[in-house]
């Protein structure tokens, strides 16, 4: 079974603080996503990588940053954490042409920023 | 522009009803289609994906799908209904950005009466 971990379940952050959210997936993947849920808002792409230190923005990248420099961990960085940041991460990876194939998740972070 | 619609944000059923939730999405060729199940506290799952052939889709737990190109729709239906189907669905549909990713509906948050 594919297995993608995220480094916590729950973080709290104040205003400023420079955040790290480290994702690692065991099954040799491509690619590999963070996404933000908000509730009404669904899932929202921030950043993908479909190869090492190759990454594209998403629909929501303002604020976020990503590295990418082994295949099996993708790092989602928030340089100066806000209070508007405070939501769900969740990182996916897949295998192949991402957009044709399932997408195996992690648990999720949940940060709150103060 | 909105790429895949999920109408009903809440719904509840009494257990042992039958479900139908909705999906709809506006895409200019045959699309793949998934839908996810996010049970509290946990990441996504995959209950079922379409991506050719039969239009009627048997996934996990019981569940099904029928993709309606008339329609643009790709609703998930369940007979009867456990209580542990208490959970938030996801629909979503590919391929979009050069074949790079999904986009996720909103979701809808499925409670069940005893």
């Amino acid at each position: 079974d594919v297995k993608v971990t995220q480094s916590s379940r729950y973080l709290v952050k104040r205003t400023g603080e420079k955040v790290f959210l480290e994702c690692v997936q065991d099954m040799d993947h491509e690619n590999m996503f963070w996404y933000r849920q908000d509730p009404g808002l669904g899932l929202r792409l921030i950043y993908f990588s479909y190869d090492v230190k190759m990454k594209e923005k998403g629909d929501i990248p303002e604020g976020y940053s990503v590295s990418r420099e082994k295949k099996e961990r993708f790092s989602l960085i928030l340089e100066s954490a806000s209070t508007n940041q405070t939501s769900m991460y969740l990182c996916a990876s897949s295998f192949g042409l991402a957009g044709y194939n399932e997408q195996f998740f992690g648990p999720g972070t949940r940060l709150t920023v103060l | 522009a909105q790429s895949v619609t999920q109408p009903d944000i809440h719904i509840t059923v009494s257990e042992g009803a039958s479900l139908e939730l909705r999906c709809n999405y506006s895409y200019g060729a045959t699309p793949y289609l998934f839908w996810y199940v996010q049970s509290p506290g946990q990441g996504l799952q995959l209950l079922l994906k379409y991506f050719s052939g039969d239009t009627l889709v048997q996934g996990i737990k019981g569940f099904e799908a029928e993709f309606k190109r008339s329609q643009s729709s790709f609703n998930l239906r369940k007979p009867s209904v456990h209580w542990s189907d208490a959970a938030e669905y996801f629909c979503a549909v590919g391929p979009f950005q050069g074949a790079q990713k999904l986009v996720f509906g909103q979701g809808t948050r499925l409670t069940i009466n005893p």
